[in-house]
C-alpha cells in the first residue's frame, strides 16, 4: 500500500493565481482531512469529509474548497492565492470506526509570492 | 469548541536522560487523545495515544498520562536517543465530534544532544 500520497510536493504561485493539491489514499478509508501547518505551528483543520459526497469546513476554510467525488481522493483547490496561504498542506486519512488513528500524507509546501 | 495547549515549545536533553512534554484541553467531553511525532520533512506519526477510560499506557521507552479531572495529559519518554529528536504533537478529539476530528496542540520540538 503506498498510503496517503500527496502532489505536488512543492509549488510557488503567485498572488491571484488558483491551484489544485491532489490528495490521494489506497487503505479505503472513508475519513480523509487537509490541515496546514504554519511555521512552528500546529496543524489546523481546513476542511474534512466523512464519505464521498460528503464534506464540511474545518477550523480555517476560508480561501478553499474541496470535492469528494471518490473514496480515494480529496483534492483541494486554493482560489485567488494570497501570501496568508503559505504554508505547508497535508492530508490525512482515517477508518470511521475502530481505531482513531490519522495516517498523513508527506506534505505539500506551497509558496505565494 | 476545543483548545490544546502544548508546553514546552523547545525541549532540548542529554541522550539518556528523560523528556516530558505536557498537554491542556478545554473540552470535557473530549475522550481521545494521541501523540504524534514529525520528523523533518515528512507528516506527523502516530506514535501513542489515550482513551478517557484509561489513566496511563506505556509502549517500551514511551508512556502517556491523562487526568481528565484537571484535563491534561502528558507524554514521557525515557532513556532518550538521537533518534528521537523531532518535533511532537498532542492532539484532543471526541464529544460531538462527527469524522474524529483533532485539535492539536502547537508542537514541542525535542532536541536529544549525544
Amino acid at each position: 500500500n503506498a498510503g496517503v500520497t500527496q502532489t505536488p510536493k512543492f509549488r510557488i504561485l503567485k498572488i491571484g493565481q488558483s491551484m489544485t493539491l491532489q490528495c490521494a489514499q489506497d487503505m479505503n478509508h472513508n475519513y480523509m482531512y487537509w490541515y496546514r501547518q504554519d511555521p512552528g505551528m500546529g496543524l489546523k483543520l481546513i476542511y474534512y469529509s466523512v464519505g464521498a459526497g460528503i464534506t464540511d469546513k474545518g477550523e480555517v476554510p476560508n480561501g478553499y474548497n474541496v470535492s469528494r467525488s471518490t473514496t480515494e481522493d480529496f483534492p483541494l483547490r486554493l482560489e485567488l492565492a494570497a501570501p496568508s496561504q503559505t504554508s505547508v498542506y497535508f492530508c490525512a486519512s482515517s477508518y470511521e470506526g475502530g481505531s482513531l488513528e490519522q495516517y498523513f500524507g508527506p506534505g505539500t509546501r506551497l509558496t505565494v509570492t | 469548541g476545543e483548545n490544546v495547549e502544548q508546553h514546552p515549545s523547545t525541549l532540548s536533553v542529554q541522550e539518556g536522560d528523560s523528556a516530558v512534554i505536557k498537554c491542556t484541553y478545554s473540552d470535557s467531553a473530549s475522550n481521545y487523545f494521541p501523540w504524534y511525532k514529525q520528523e523533518l520533512g515528512k507528516g506527523p506519526q502516530l506514535i501513542i495515544d489515550i482513551r478517557s477510560n484509561v489513566g496511563e499506557k506505556k509502549d517500551q521507552r514511551i508512556a502517556v498520562t491523562l487526568n481528565k479531572t484537571a484535563k491534561h495529559f502528558s507524554l514521557h519518554i525515557t532513556e532518550t536517543q538521537p533518534e528521537d529528536s523531532a518535533v511532537y504533537f498532542c492532539a484532543a478529539s471526541g464529544g460531538n465530534n462527527a469524522g474524529n476530528m483533532l485539535t492539536f496542540g502547537g508542537g514541542t520540538r525535542l532536541m536529544v544532544k549525544p
